[in-house]
């Protein structure tokens, strides 16, 4: 299967501090990519489907201005999340593939601990 | 109602028996449906895609029936490294992207 990478797989960050999270599509172009979130126990909850190109589109709930993403090139896309707080410890995991390829293939995924 | 819903769970099985899970999904338009699965503190990976007539890969079966809008996933033989969660996700294609199920957790025990 297609493989996604995701970059840091851990971040301990201060409250207040912005965490960039890259999510690259190492073996294909990916014009789509997706933004999970997985908090302990729970299911998978999507944030936001990235456009290359284009502006993402957010999920109901999820704040736009708080949860930046920027999908630059068809292998790499970034969510940044800005002035994080303890609340925003989470398991982050992105996607690549699905519409027409239905199929996802899923980073390693990013654990975020805000202190 | 929550748009796909699985069994609560958890299983715990012995090693060696047999185990289904469903999932249930309440829009009709949806296109294709998977199976994946998610070991602890990890990503979830594609177990199976399901399909209309029904596909096996070994000891596990997986099946659709759109009439009554559920998936099933059933494990022969369970092995201790099938413990895990089990989560089934269904697309609908026009939207692009894809809604899960909270999963159904599987402990396998010798």
């Amino acid at each position: 299967g297609a493989v996604v990478s995701q970059h840091p797989s851990w971040v301990i960050c201060k409250s207040g501090t912005s965490v960039k999270i890259e999510c690259r599509s190492l073996d294909f172009q990916a014009t789509t990519m997706f933004w999970y979130r997985q908090f302990p126990k729970q299911s998978l909850m999507l944030m936001a489907t990235s456009n290359e190109g284009s502006k993402a589109t957010y999920e109901q709930g999820v704040e736009k201005d708080k949860f930046l993403i920027n999908h630059a090139s068809l292998t790499l896309s970034t969510l940044t999340v800005t002035s994080a707080h303890p609340e925003d410890s989470s398991f982050y995991i992105c996607s690549a593939g699905g519409g027409l390829r239905e199929t996802q293939y899923f980073g390693p995924g990013t654990r975020l601990l805000v202190l | 109602r929550k748009e796909v819903e699985q069994d609560p769970g958890p299983f715990n099985v012995p090693e060696g028996a047999t185990v289904a899970f469903n999932c249930t999904y309440s829009n009709s338009a949806s296109q294709s449906f998977f199976w994946y699965r998610q070991d602890c503190r990890k990503e979830p990976k594609l177990l199976m895609s399901v399909y209309s007539s029904g596909n096996e890969d070994g000891r596990f079966t997986a099946q659709l029936n759109r009439a009554s809008q559920y998936i099933s996933l059933l494990i022969r033989d369970s092995k201790l490294s099938d413990s895990a969660t089990y989560l089934c996700v269904v697309n609908l294609r026009d939207a692009g992207k894809s809604t899960f199920g909270d999963g159904t957790t599987l402990t396998v025990k010798p």
